[in-house]
């Protein structure tokens, strides 16, 4: 595709509920990123893919969060029991290749625990 | 322990003016840093990026410079627009199996007519 894309918008949720966050990287992209970006912060980092190989995990906050890339494509970030202090924007990038560093992010989904 | 700091926290320029923002970073095996623009409801879009074997580098309007010694970098926006208008962020990348990008806290520019 012409870039990264995630599903969906805008996320409420209540909170002890689950929650699965989608990001398509750009098509080829090996590489793939998730960030959260709390209100007027910059983005966190929390882990990384290389394909389907979880080389990079330790950004996630807790064991309620989980990450998945299974065909080397879509991932999915799935956060269980979901707090109030998860609320934040969860941003997705991908890269091309060996370039780890130019990443290039998609729109973010905007989660808000009630 | 804040990686990258980077200041002013906002900034107010006139149209036409020039926009400067700054960092610095503590880590020196950081080796690549980009800078980001970010509009409201939108993830962060790359802009311009250095190397720290370069001090300067320009883009158009945009250009980084780059002090090593100090280990400090800095954005400017030559003949700033309204459209200018949005959240900035450095960040910097450490290779040698480093992943992720640190970024600062950003700074959010308002250009005035």
């Amino acid at each position: 595709g012409a870039g990264v894309s995630q599903s969906p918008r805008y996320k409420v949720a209540k909170r002890g509920q689950d929650v699965a966050l989608r990001c398509d990287p750009i098509s080829g992209h090996v590489s793939l990123f998730w960030y959260q970006q709390a209100l007027g912060q910059g983005p966190e980092f929390l882990t990384y893919f290389q394909n389907e190989a979880q080389l990079d995990k330790s950004g996630l906050p807790s064991d309620r969060f989980f990450a998945e890339r299974p065909e080397g494509s879509v991932s999915t970030l799935k956060i269980q029991r979901t707090q109030q202090e998860d609320s934040a924007v969860y941003l997705c990038a991908s890269s091309q290749g060996g370039n780890k560093e130019t990443q290039y992010f998609g729109p973010g989904t905007r989660l808000l625990v009630l | 322990q804040q990686q990258v700091k980077q200041s002013p926290q906002s900034l107010i320029v006139q149209k036409g003016g020039i926009s400067i923002i700054n960092c610095a970073y503590e880590n020196t095996a950081f080796d690549y840093f980009p800078w980001y623009q970010q509009f409201p409801g939108k993830g962060p879009a790359l802009l311009i990026a250095i190397r720290p074997d370069v001090s300067e580098k320009k883009e158009g309007r945009f250009t980084i410079s780059f002090n090593k010694s100090a280990k400090q970098f800095s954005l400017h926006i030559m003949d700033s627009q309204p459209g200018d208008s949005a959240t900035y962020f450095c960040a910097a990348f450490r290779g040698a199996g480093s992943y992720q990008l640190t970024f600062g806290k950003g700074t959010k520019l308002s250009v005035i007519p």
